[in-house]
């Protein structure tokens, strides 16, 4: 079954400190990769796409197929990061996304 | 361009009333899909329509759930009789026709049934 992974509910990190959002998938073909960021009090907008391979407001995130991840990862964070962030997958060619559980990222000064 | 309008943002209904929710997609957009958020998970897909279609709605529930995206008009999901376990956020999505799988939400509405 398609089933994305996000191990952590909550990651604390300090203004300055390295960030790293996990985020599995289970599918056997060729998925899209997505992170999606909700601030708070707004509408969940995309942050990236592996197929584009940007970086967007410092964050990057590259597919490893091997381990089947799609890690979110910024070398400075912010405070103006602190958000939920929802990776997503959807199978090429179709149009329905499959969320992990989200994890919210709390930056503190 | 205002972007995915939802509305209400929040409705509260008592057990066994209808809900309505409405969506207007962006300009443009004749793509829309709806999900659902239970406490504590993912968004999870419901339906996908274009104008005056349903083109899958494999995550609907079978009863008391229905959507529409009329002609002229937003796009709406009704759940009828509502139950305790009805209450979620309920995002609603628009894309291009280009095909593009990038998709633009709404604020979504928050549904409590009490």
């Amino acid at each position: 079954a398609q089933r994305v992974t996000q191990p952590e509910k909550l990651l604390s990190v300090f203004k300055g400190a390295p960030v790293e959002l996990k985020c599995n998938y289970s599918y056997s073909g060729s998925p899209e990769l997505f992170w999606y960021v909700q601030y708070s009090r707004q509408r969940l907008q995309l942050l990236l796409r592996h197929i584009s391979r940007e970086s967007i407001k410092g964050f990057t995130a590259d597919l490893n197929k091997g381990e089947t991840s799609f890690h979110l990862k910024k070398p400075f964070a912010q405070e103006e990061d602190s958000a939920m962030y929802y990776c997503a997958l959807i199978r090429s060619g179709t149009y329905k996304y499959i969320f992990g559980t989200g994890t919210r990222l709390k930056v503190l000064a | 361009n205002a972007g995915v309008m939802q509305n209400p943002r929040h409705l509260v209904r008592r057990r066994g009333q209808e809900a309505r929710l409405r969506c207007s997609p962006m300009k443009g957009h004749s793509h829309v899909y709806w999900y659902r958020q239970l406490p504590e998970e993912g968004l999870k897909f419901m339906v996908y329509l274009q104008k005056e279609n349903i083109i899958d709605e494999s995550g609907m529930p079978k009863e008391r759930f229905s959507a529409e995206f009329p002609k002229e008009g937003p796009s709406i999901l009704r759940i009828q009789q509502v139950v305790r376990g009805d209450s979620a956020a309920y995002f609603c999505a628009s894309s291009p026709p280009s095909g593009d799988t990038e998709a633009f939400f709404g604020q979504g509405t928050r549904l409590t049934v009490v």
